[in-house]
């Protein structure tokens, strides 16, 4: 069975631009959640999205949103890139979000920004 | 607020010889507790999980961990250490309150010498 998988796995952007990152989750999980990882920091909850809703938000600028489409893969947007905005995104799905945490990651989408 | 604290950022061990990583939460109602271990360039894998009953929980590759409320404490053991065990450790705790939410520790970084 495939896992979660995301893309791109890296991509470079300069300040200012926007970025689009993917996640397709485990067949059968309708829940998505989004993590940013700084280098050497645990992950940081960006959002989780459940039925195409937004269930939760963590302490990120209005840069960043995200939504869930019919099929549950889902999309994280970020617009005006910051330098601090370099960092592996990464992607989870859950099947019962009921139990908060029980979650599934793919492998990640690497930013960077110049 | 949920906070969750590693207080070791690395750890060193000899191949064969136990292992315990420490971990300490702060929640207000019980919790959800989880460890997860991230690879090299690869997204993170769910060890072994608690949300209720016996408090010594097992989980894959053969780690353990034990939950103690007075404590708020949540610590990883694993008997023996094998070099593939080499890795990152996150200790999380789910959140239900203000929509659902993973609040990960900054991680153990675990080296094995041989």
């Amino acid at each position: 069975d495939a896992g979660v998988t995301q893309s791109p796995t890296h991509l470079i952007k300069t300040r200012g631009q926007h970025v689009t990152l993917r996640c397709s989750p485990i067949s059968g999980h309708k829940s998505v959640s989004w993590y940013q990882q700084v280098l050497g920091q645990g992950p940081q909850f960006i959002f989780q999205y459940y039925e195409k809703e937004e269930r939760g938000r963590g302490n990120f600028p209005d840069r960043f949103s995200a939504r869930q489409f019919p099929n549950y893969s889902s999309e994280l947007n970020v617009n005006a890139l910051l330098l601090g905005d370099s960092a592996l995104y990464l992607c989870a799905s859950s099947p019962n979000p009921g139990n908060p945490g029980e979650l599934f990651f793919g492998e990640g989408s690497r930013l960077t920004v110049l | 607020a949920q906070s969750v604290t590693q207080p070791d950022i690395h750890i060193t061990v000899s191949e064969g010889a136990s292992l315990e990583l420490r971990c300490n939460y702060s929640y207000g109602a019980t919790p959800y507790l989880f460890w997860y271990v991230q690879s090299p360039g690869q997204g993170l894998q769910l060890l072994l999980k608690y949300f209720s009953g016996d408090t010594l929980v097992q989980g894959i590759k053969g780690f353990e961990a034990e939950f103690k409320r007075s404590q708020s404490s949540f610590n990883l053991r694993k008997p023996s250490v094998h070099w593939s065990d080499a890795a990152e450790y996150f200790c999380a705790v789910g959140a239900a309150t203000g929509g659902f939410k993973t609040i990960f520790g900054a991680g153990t970084r675990l080296f094995v010498k041989a």
